[in-house]
């Protein structure tokens, strides 16, 4: 298995634009994760979703954030409008039921 | 209170040595803990979990749990130079896993 899919690998932009990260899980997987890490606040859970189903987006910072995951191989995690606070890494992750959680390379996001 | 602390080090030891990395956790309700370790610019890789109270030993990695002071920890022996890093202790209820901050680890010649 190719392991947890990540695009793009850099994404540098302006503030105010469209930022799109995605994530393509592992096949078979149940779960999966959106997390961002920045040197401040450490790797931070954003939103998990079991079965393409939102479980908890308490995490996501504010309305400009979304995600969505219409099918099991495929996640999107959105940035409307993008600001240069949000600049940070952006991990997925995911797993099958509670066995080991997988992590994607990861998006270095730059907002200018 | 953060929902997973971990002291953020730096933590030095030489060669040879035992590291000793800890972390507590405030939710009495989780259930799976787990050690991550991560290189500089690299994604998270898991290399210890345990569910139950005691020791869990794995090669030089030893994790031990004691769910009633909400206490996990993580001894490395013989710590080598390629085990410097950062280390995230995470837990897990059902379904989430939410990390410490991390310690970063270095293992001098």
């Amino acid at each position: 298995d190719a392991g947890v899919i990540q695009s793009p690998r850099h994404e540098v932009t302006e503030m105010g634009q469209e930022v799109t990260l995605r994530c393509k899980p592992i096949s078979g997987h149940d779960y999966l994760f959106w997390y961002r890490q920045t040197m401040m606040r450490g790797l931070e859970l954003l939103i998990y979703f079991n079965n393409n189903v939102p479980i908890d987006d308490s995490g996501m910072p504010e309305d400009r954030f979304s995600a969505k995951m219409p099918n099991a191989s495929f996640s999107t995690l959105k940035i409307q409008p993008s600001e240069p606070r949000d600049s940070a890494v952006y991990f997925c992750a995911s797993r099958q039921n509670q066995e080991t959680q997988y992590f994607g390379p990861g998006t270095r996001l730059l907002v200018l | 209170q953060k929902e997973v602390e971990q002291n953020s080090g730096p933590l030095s030891v030489p060669e040879g040595a035992i590291a000793s990395l800890n972390c507590t956790y405030s939710d009495r309700g989780s259930q799976s803990f787990f050690w991550y370790r991560q290189y500089s610019g690299k994604s998270p890789e898991l290399i210890m979990s345990i569910y139950s109270n005691g020791d869990k030993e794995d090669g030089r990695f030893t994790a031990q749990l004691n769910k009633a002071s909400q206490y996990v920890s993580l001894l490395i022996r013989d710590s080598q130079p390629s085990d410097s890093a950062t280390y995230l202790c995470a837990v897990s209820k059902v379904g989430d896993m939410r990390f410490g901050a991390g310690t970063r680890l270095t293992v001098k010649p």
